[in-house]
């Protein structure tokens, strides 16, 4: 499975978009890019995920390049309870799909 | 989405006794749960991957007589820690799959062990 490099910590204020980027420059052509985030002590909750287009939902929306190395999580609006963690995983179609974890982007909304 | 419920949300046993963490998917079928492991400020480790009605697939290092997984229906999947010691406190997550819907897992709300 590819592996994924994502930013430590990242910060935004309430009522803008945060944009959240992620690296994958060795994804394969069968992996889809998925998006978790994680609130403190809680279970990884789904977002998004996209394959080679870009893909919209009620919750963000995914942006990913045409050479597939590179993709970037958008909240268009960023509330203070989107704080949390935020994981970007390369998960192949087979293999039970298994998410390989990174330690993801801590992004922090502030008021 | 679908939902994927975790009992108990947390559990505090004494060193030495064995403690079970259930997962149920809610709304669908989950032919595939998987158990992840979560120390405080890392990321989730999969301990292993079960499939209805067959053994369970354990990860590399993570001992099967020790966690002991029973995923007996589609609905339902059972992580036991034997013999449990303080090293063992985590946060234990489940994830189930929808045969149904394709990719997406879905979690549930995590296990907060503590053996004292």
């Amino acid at each position: 499975d590819a592996k994924t490099t994502q930013p430590t910590s990242m910060d935004c204020a309430e009522g803008r978009a945060a944009n959240l980027p992620c690296n994958h420059s060795t994804i394969s052509g069968n992996e889809y890019v998925y998006w978790y985030r994680q609130i403190h002590s809680q279970g990884p909750q789904y977002i998004i995920h996209g394959l080679k287009n870009n893909e919209t939902n009620e919750m963000a929306s995914l942006i990913i390049t045409e050479d597939r190395k590179s993709s970037t999580l958008i909240l268009p609006h960023a509330t203070l309870r989107d704080t949390a963690v935020y994981y970007c995983i390369a998960v192949n179609a087979g293999n039970n799909r298994k998410l390989i974890w990174g330690l993801g982007t801590s992004l922090a909304v502030n008021p | 989405g679908a939902v994927v419920s975790q009992h108990p949300s947390w559990v505090i046993c004494k060193s030495g006794t064995s403690v079970k963490i259930e997962c149920r998917s809610l709304d669908f079928q989950a032919t595939t749960m998987f158990w992840y492991r979560q120390f405080p400020k890392q990321s989730l480790m999969l301990m292993a991957t079960s499939n209805e009605g067959s053994k369970a697939t354990y990860e590399q290092g993570v001992e099967k007589d020790k966690f002991l997984i029973n995923h007996a229906s589609l609905t339902l999947s059972t992580l036991t820690v034997t013999s449990a010691h303080p090293e063992d406190s985590s946060f234990y997550i489940c994830s189930a799959r929808d045969r149904g819907r394709g990719t997406e897992a879905f979690f549930g709300q995590g296990t907060r062990l503590t053996v004292v």
